[in-house]
């Protein structure tokens, strides 16, 4: 089965910094695509970016990068000169095998911009 | 252009009240819904989905259920509130089959029972 780990509970960046943020998944699935979704403290989810396995470069999507590295399976998702307003939890997630495209999420990672 | 709704936006409930959540989906036909918990300071745990009218998977055991009476209208419903069922409720919709469009969110539901 599918499995995504977060392995950061919390992160902190100043203000025009770039960051990362983990993600490391597990599945025997030969084709897949990973996903990362913002929560900000209003609960709506938003996606940012998507990957797909067979993609030959990694996605972005304006100031959000993905450093995607298929070998050591893990999907890192890179935020640019950050600001203010993306200090939000940030999630990775994966569709699960099969129809409705369920996706399971990773536990989440808190960034916290600051000045 | 797509949108979803949720309603109501907060919610609080006592012990052993019944419940009912809706969600509804404009802009696009034949969509795939779902039904996520959040915890506090959680993940998202998947509840239900639907893939049409009147057709319900349970990913997880639970006093709650969940019907789809109209293409684009998913309710989350419960006979009796436990603690336990408080949090985050968010209702999400995909294109059928799924890809690189993942799924979309609506605002959410905050639920407390005391």
């Amino acid at each position: 089965a599918q499995k995504i780990t977060q392995t950061q509970p919390g992160m902190f960046v100043q203000e025009k910094e770039a960051v990362t943020l983990d993600c490391t998944y597990d599945t025997s699935d030969p084709s897949y695509g990973l996903f990362w979704y913002k929560q900000p403290s209003s609960g709506e989810m938003i996606f940012l970016i998507y990957q797909g396995s067979y993609d030959q470069q990694n996605a972005t999507e304006g100031r959000y990068s993905l450093n995607f590295q298929k070998a050591r399976k893990s999907a890192n998702l890179v935020i640019s000169a950050s600001q203010l307003g993306d200090s939000a939890m940030y999630f990775c997630a994966m569709p699960l095998t099969g129809t409705a495209s369920k996706l399971t999420f990773g536990t989440g990672t808190r960034l916290q911009v600051t000045l | 252009s797509q949108t979803i709704h949720q309603w109501p936006a907060t919610l609080v409930q006592p012990v052993g009240s019944p419940l009912s959540l809706e969600c509804t989906v404009e802009g696009t036909s034949n969509p795939n819904l779902y039904w996520y918990r959040q915890a506090a300071g959680r993940g998202l745990q998947l509840l239900f989905y639907s893939v049409g009218i009147g057709q319900i998977s349970s990913e997880v055991p639970q006093n709650l259920s969940a019907s789809r009476p109209q293409d684009r209208q998913f309710i989350l419903s419960s006979k009796k509130l436990l603690l336990s069922d408080s949090g985050f409720y968010l209702c999400a919709w995909s294109v059928g089959g799924g890809g690189e469009e993942g799924q979309f969110f609506g605002p959410g539901t905050r639920l407390t029972v005391l």
